[in-house]
């Protein structure tokens, strides 16, 4: 049973450039959300997808983005990137059909590194 | 002040000893709380919900202050393994699983 997969692990951007993060969840979960974790605070919640839909945002501007696919893969974009977007991006799943709704399952995230 | 704000430590404890942390949340609506651990460059994983009438796992015991609006997690008999960052976790305003941590608090076991 494969557990919340990202991709890539570890990435270097430079300011102003975009960058697509990647994620596949748990299998039997539906619910993809992106959080962001700077170094030495807890994860930040970015927004989550439910049948192909954001369904809740957290406070980070239109600069973030993100899609989930049919197969409940989903994707987290961030345009004009900017030095404090340096941090570990995290991605969790969960369903609400399994009575897990609240217990997240994370993957082991993406290190960006903005220069 | 912080939606969700915990103590970051690090708190340094030998081993076999008991240890405390507390967090506290804004919200006095929240209904679902959790602690989740988190090792160095890891991802969290959940360690235990915590419920109204307080629960017990092994070692670790959780229990909800609704009147004070907090959550506690105890330790027991402390372990070299049980060292990590301990993050509170409240789902704030009930929708769906939009989950809120805190910044976490560190914990240092030493032999």
């Amino acid at each position: 049973d494969a557990g919340v997969t990202q991709s890539p692990t570890h990435l270097i951007k430079t300011r102003g450039q975009q960058v697509t993060l990647r994620c596949s969840p748990k299998s039997g979960h539906d619910t993809v959300s992106w959080y962001q974790q700077a170094l030495g605070q807890g994860p930040q919640f970015i927004f989550q997808y439910y049948e192909e839909e954001e369904r809740q945002r957290g406070n980070f501007p239109d600069r973030f983005s993100g899609h989930q696919f049919p197969n409940y893969s989903s994707e987290l974009n961030v345009n004009a990137l900017l030095l404090g977007d340096s941090a570990l991006y995290l991605c969790a799943s969960s369903s609400p059909r399994t009575g897990t709704n609240e217990k997240l399952f994370f993957g082991s995230g993406t290190q960006l590194s903005v220069l | 002040r912080k939606e969700v704000e915990q103590d970051p430590g690090p708190f340094n404890v030998p081993e076999g000893a008991t240890v405390a942390f507390n967090c506290t949340y804004s919200n006095s609506a929240s209904q679902s709380f959790f602690w989740y651990r988190q090792d160095c460059r890891k991802e969290p994983k959940l360690l235990m919900s915590v419920y109204s009438s307080g629960n017990e796992d092994g070692r670790f015991t959780a229990q909800l202050n609704r009147a004070s609006q907090y959550i506690s997690l105890l330790i027991r008999d402390s372990k070299l393994s049980d060292s990590a960052t301990y993050l509170c976790v409240v789902n704030l305003n009930n929708a769906g699983n939009m989950l809120t941590f805190g910044g976490g608090t560190r914990l240092m076991v030493k032999p």
